[in-house]
This record gives C-alpha cells, structure tokens and sequence, in this order.
C-alpha cells in the first residue's frame, strides 16, 4: 500500500493554471476511474473537489477539472485565486478493496 | 444538515489503548459505508480502515492491521476505532469520512480528533 506520487509544491501566478500530477500503479490508479481528489487548508478536514476521475460535487468551482492517463491522473485548477491556496490529496480505491492517498501538494498563488 | 462529529482522542502512553468514536446525523447511515483516515503531524493523509454499511465488510491498512479495530452501530448512528498496542507514530489527527453509495471516494468528513501517543 505505497502512497501515491505527487510533487511536494507547486505554486502559480492568479489567473494563470496549475496542474497537479498523481501517479500510482495499474492496481489503483490505472486500474479504475475512481480518483477522487481533496482541498485541505490549514487546521481543517479535507473538502471534496474532484470524484471518479474528473466529475465535480454540487458546489465546486468549474475552475478545478481532472483527469486520467495510464497510472497517472491530473488535477488542473485553472484562472488561480488566492483562496485556492491550499494542500491538495489524491486518493484512489485499489484492487485490494482499500484507498491510498498521494502524499499531497502544497499549492502555493505567487 | 449532515454532520460527523469524533471524539475520544487523548494522550495516551505507547502500548496502551483509546477507542475513537464518531457521532453521525443528518443523512440515513445504515446506507453508508464509513472510513477513518489519519493525518500525522505535518504529514499526509492516510487512510486505515473501512466498514460497510451492514458492517459485514471490513477492511484495514497494513500499518494498523491486528492492532486496531472497526465497529458500527446502526441503532446509534456511531462508528468507532478500537487502538490498541499504540506507538509514537499513531500520532495523528484522526477523521472519520463517509462513502458515497456505490461509489469509490469519501464525500463528507468529521473535524476530527487528536491521538497523542507519548510517554
């Protein structure tokens, strides 16, 4: 149950788009479309952003969009806020029944 | 509103035991199935165990396997974590997050509560 590989930080000018890269293995993320992907800002719970690869929960800004290749899926958040500054988690369901995490990305708005 | 709220955390010394607890309301949890997921220090997120909404399905991450343990109770809209045998690294904030029907991700997750494990 290896966590998934994400980059420690990314950072991004307001306005402009960032995308967050989430790799793993042909048992978790190759395996199935069942990447979900989590906003967490300091002191708080993780907020749901993306499920099943690239769809939006009721209430997600359509700035943020995801997406899958192979073993690796992608988080872009595009025309940057200050407010999208925080940590960011993939997750993904695996072929032993269980969930692994990436070990989250500290987004940084310059 | 649906709500998750954890309590039951502490400071505990290694080798003992805490059992967490997660109060559910707002949405019909015999339909759900539950996960715990913690968060060390400064660390990442991970997740450690499952249960299905009948509780018939288990599940749990191989760094707490034979140590803790995963209940429910239906009639008291509750999940709990047993620890037992805790170390240094359970420290960590713990969240318990529901699953989405028939689906594969967690939609709604508890503030959480803080394990502390040192002597």
């Amino acid at each position: 149950q290896s966590a998934l590989t994400q980059p420690a930080s990314v950072s991004g000018s307001p306005g402009l788009s960032i995308t967050i890269s989430c790799t793993g293995t042909s048992s978790d993320v190759g395996g199935y479309n069942y990447v979900s992907w989590y906003q967490q800002r300091p002191g708080t719970a993780p907020k749901l952003m993306i499920y099943d690869v690239s769809n939006r929960p009721s209430g997600v800004s359509n700035r943020f969009s995801g997406s899958k290749s192979g073993n690796t899926a992608s988080l872009t958040i595009s025309g940057l806020q200050a407010e999208d500054e925080a940590d960011y988690y993939c997750n993904s369901f695996t072929s032993s029944n269980t969930w692994v995490f990436g070990g989250g990305t500290k987004l940084t708005v310059l | 509103e649906v709500q998750l709220v954890e309590s039951g955390g502490g400071l505990e010394q290694p080798g003992g035991s805490l059992r967490l607890s997660c109060a559910i309301s707002g949405f019909i949890f015999s339909s759900h199935g539950m996960s715990w997921v913690r968060q060390a220090p400064g660390k990442g997120l991970e997740w450690i165990s499952y249960i299905s909404p009948s509780g018939s399905t288990i599940y749990y991450a191989d760094s707490v396997k034979g140590r803790f343990t995963i209940s429910r109770d239906n009639a008291r809209n509750s999940v709990s974590l047993q620890m037992n045998s805790l170390r240094a690294e359970d420290t960590a904030v713990y969240y318990c997050a529901r699953r989405v029907p028939y689906y594969n991700y967690m939609d709604v997750w508890g503030r959480g509560t803080t394990v502390t494990v040192s002597s």
